[in-house]
């Protein structure tokens, strides 16, 4: 099993550039969710899915577009490319139910410019 | 937001010592994770505890939950070098019916050869 995959692993965006990070998981799982991590921050969530169809805000979604069309894949999209936007993205997976742990891609170093 | 604290920051140690790591949260929860990052990766799970269990243990891993004081502690025993990383709690809101992860800042580690 490969996990959690995300690509790209770099990317260097120009300010009010669109984009797509990939995120695609084979563990079944129905939870998935968006991250970003800057220093000194923690990771804060951007965006989270139950289940193929419905989506919903965490802490800092503006800015961003999710979808949720299949069970293994959860792209995160990049409206317009901001220089705040700058960071580390990780998507994570875990089974629907409370005493159970995620699941994370390696990361996504974005840097917008 | 219901983001934990940690606490130290950083924590420099030899190997050998004991490391010690602290998280304070705000809400009621249903359990805390204990996440470990090693530089430019992923997080990878290392403990659950759930919120009617006070201790648990993991290899040389100790968790103590108090749920009274809204904190937990995470003991890291007979510290390795390959212990060098950053170590996140993260907590699942008493409410939650998806098991949402809602982390903390995070504790640098290193562990001197």
């Amino acid at each position: 099993n490969a996990g959690v995959t995300q690509t790209p692993k770099f990317q260097v965006l120009k300010t009010g550039q669109s984009m797509t990070l990939q995120c695609a998981q084979d563990m079944n799982h129905e939870y998935m969710s968006w991250y970003r991590q800057d220093p000194g921050m923690g990771l804060r969530l951007i965006h989270y899915s139950v289940g193929a169809g419905i989506t919903d805000q965490g802490e800092v979604p503006n800015g961003y577009n999710v979808s949720r069309s299949t069970t293994e894949d959860f792209p995160l999209r990049l409206l317009s490319a901001a220089p705040s936007q700058t960071s580390v993205y990780f998507c994570a997976s875990s089974y629907r139910r409370m005493n159970t742990e995620a699941f994370f891609g390696q990361g996504t170093r974005l840097t917008v410019v | 937001s219901q983001q934990g604290e940690e606490d130290p920051q950083a924590l420099s140690i030899q190997e050998g010592e004991n490391a010690t790591m602290n998280c304070s949260y705000k809400t009621s929860i249903n359990n805390l994770q204990w996440y470990r990052q090693n530089s430019g990766r992923g997080l990878v799970h290392l403990i659950l505890i759930r919120s009617n269990e006070r201790e648990k243990h993991s290899g040389r891993l100790r968790v103590t939950l108090d749920t009274s004081k809204k904190s937990s502690s995470l003991l890291i025993t007979a510290s390795r070098a390959a212990d060098t990383a950053s170590y996140f709690c993260a907590t699942v809101h008493l409410s939650s019916n998806t098991g949402k992860l809602i982390f903390g800042q995070g504790t640098t580690l290193q562990v001197k050869p």
